[in-house]
């Protein structure tokens, strides 16, 4: 299947500072990708969809301001965690969609630990 | 707004048996996803369903699409060990929602 890459794969910060998380699509080039946080044991909920040069569409209750999306070209999305709390401790997973397959790929995930 | 509801939440089973769990969602689409997940790791693509009647299997796995009845399946037959894992459907109404996820647990 395609290949979707999420860098870093863990990431141990400071509160307050600002943490950066890259999607990359490796194989195929995606207009459209997402980005899901996920609690211990619980299901993906989507916090915001990114279009290729165009803002970010952000689910309710999600922060834009906190939670920063770029999506700059075809083959990159970024989220950046802006002044980070403990609270945003988490795992951000990131999705591409295939536009020949239509398949949506996830990238390896981020866990967030905010110290 | 498209809401996805999967059941069972839970289940431990034997193994050789087979169980079904089953995807329900609120809004017309005709893009269905199911994942596994392994603790503390990413998800895992099994099939990507694009049609009514879509129909895929892997090993001892299959999954099937009713837009219909906004209905999937996902079959385990004859269970093994290594099944063990948290699998999450997902449906593509624009953007891409999941359900809770089966935490299916194998019994040697």
């Amino acid at each position: 299947g395609a290949v979707v890459s999420q860098h870093p794969s863990r990431v141990i910060c400071k509160s307050g500072t600002s943490v950066k998380i890259e999607c990359r699509s490796l194989d195929f080039q995606a207009t459209t990708m997402f980005w899901y946080r996920q609690f211990p044991k619980k299901s993906l909920m989507l916090m915001a969809t990114s279009n290729e040069g165009s803002k970010a569409t952000y689910e309710q209750g999600v922060e834009k301001d906190k939670f920063l999306i770029n999506h700059a070209s075809l083959t990159l999305s970024t989220l950046t965690v802006t002044s980070a709390h403990p609270e945003d401790s988490s795992f951000y997973i990131c999705s591409a969609r295939d536009p020949i397959t239509q398949g949506a790929f996830f990238g390896q995930g981020t866990r967030l630990t905010v110290v | 707004e498209l809401k996805v509801e999967q059941n069972p939440l839970f289940l431990s089973m034997q193994e050789g048996k087979n169980y079904t769990i089953y995807c329900n969602y609120s809004t017309t689409s005709d893009r269905l996803y199911w994942y596994r997940q392994d603790p503390g790791k990413s998800l895992e693509s099994l099939f990507v369903l694009l049609s009514n009647g879509a129909v895929k299997q892997e090993g001892r796995l299959m999954a099937s699409l009713d837009t219909k009845a906004r209905l999937s399946t996902l079959h385990i037959t004859a269970a093994v060990h290594d099944l063990s894992a948290t699998y999450f459907c997902a449906v593509d109404g624009g953007k891409i929602i999941f359900g809770k996820g089966t935490r299916l647990h194998i019994l040697p």
